[in-house]
């Protein structure tokens, strides 16, 4: 079975444009997550989605950062207008109901200039 | 306020030896603790999940230790191999399901 998918695995673009990461959740998980990395902050809770709704968003950063989770088998995490200090590694995980381990995605890099 | 410690930041050791590492935490009220491994370029994988009644937790070479009491957690690797080089992060979540993360310890096994 797949895991957690994300794309793009890299983005590099320049401060002020729009940025959207997209991720595929695990086939029958009902949670997902986005997180970010940094070597400064570690990891941080953006916002996670139970059965596609918001349930908790305290952790984004800012009116720039938006998520959405249209259907159960994809979400978006977007960026307007990028800046520099948003360079990250961007995590998509999910989870099955009940106590169950997160499976993350590999990750998008993030660059802005 | 809610936060999670861990212990030591860094350790290098020797392949074949035994590890622990340490995690503390203030986080209440407890719902459950987890320890994820994160390899350099990947995501964090899943070692153990422990509820508050749980004390140990075994996953093949780790093993996970929880005392409620103290608020402490250990992770202990035995016979450490040169893939158990990464990061090792603490998670303690509460019942209004926030997630409260450790710094990690990054852990180097040389051969």
């Amino acid at each position: 079975d797949a895991g957690v998918i994300q794309s793009p695995r890299h983005e590099v673009t320049e401060m002020g444009q729009e940025v959207t990461l997209r991720c595929k959740p695990i086939s029958g998980h009902n949670s997902l997550f986005w997180y970010r990395q940094t070597m400064m902050r570690g990891l941080e809770l953006l916002i996670y989605f139970n059965n596609n709704v918001p349930i908790d968003d305290s952790g984004m950063p800012e009116d720039r950062f938006s998520a959405k989770m249209p259907n159960a088998s994809f979400s978006t995490l977007k960026i307007q207008p990028s800046e520099p200090r948003d360079s990250a590694v961007y995590f998509c995980a999910s989870s099955a109901p009940g106590i169950r381990p997160q499976h993350f995605g590999d990750g998008t890099r993030l660059s802005i200039l | 306020k809610n936060q999670v410690e861990q212990s030591p930041q860094s350790l290098i050791i020797l392949e074949g030896k035994n590890c622990t590492l340490q995690c503390n935490y203030t986080v209440s009220p407890f719902s459950n603790l987890r320890w994820y491994k994160q390899d350099t370029g990947r995501g964090p994988v899943s070692l153990t999940i422990m509820t508050f009644s749980e004390n140990t937790k075994s996953n093949g070479r780790y093993t996970a230790t929880l005392d409620a009491d103290t608020k402490q957690s250990s992770l202990h690797i035995t016979a450490s191999q040169l893939s158990d080089s990464a990061s090792y992060i603490c998670v303690v979540l509460n019942y209004g399901q926030n997630f409260v993360f450790g710094p990690g310890t990054r852990l180097s096994v040389l051969p």
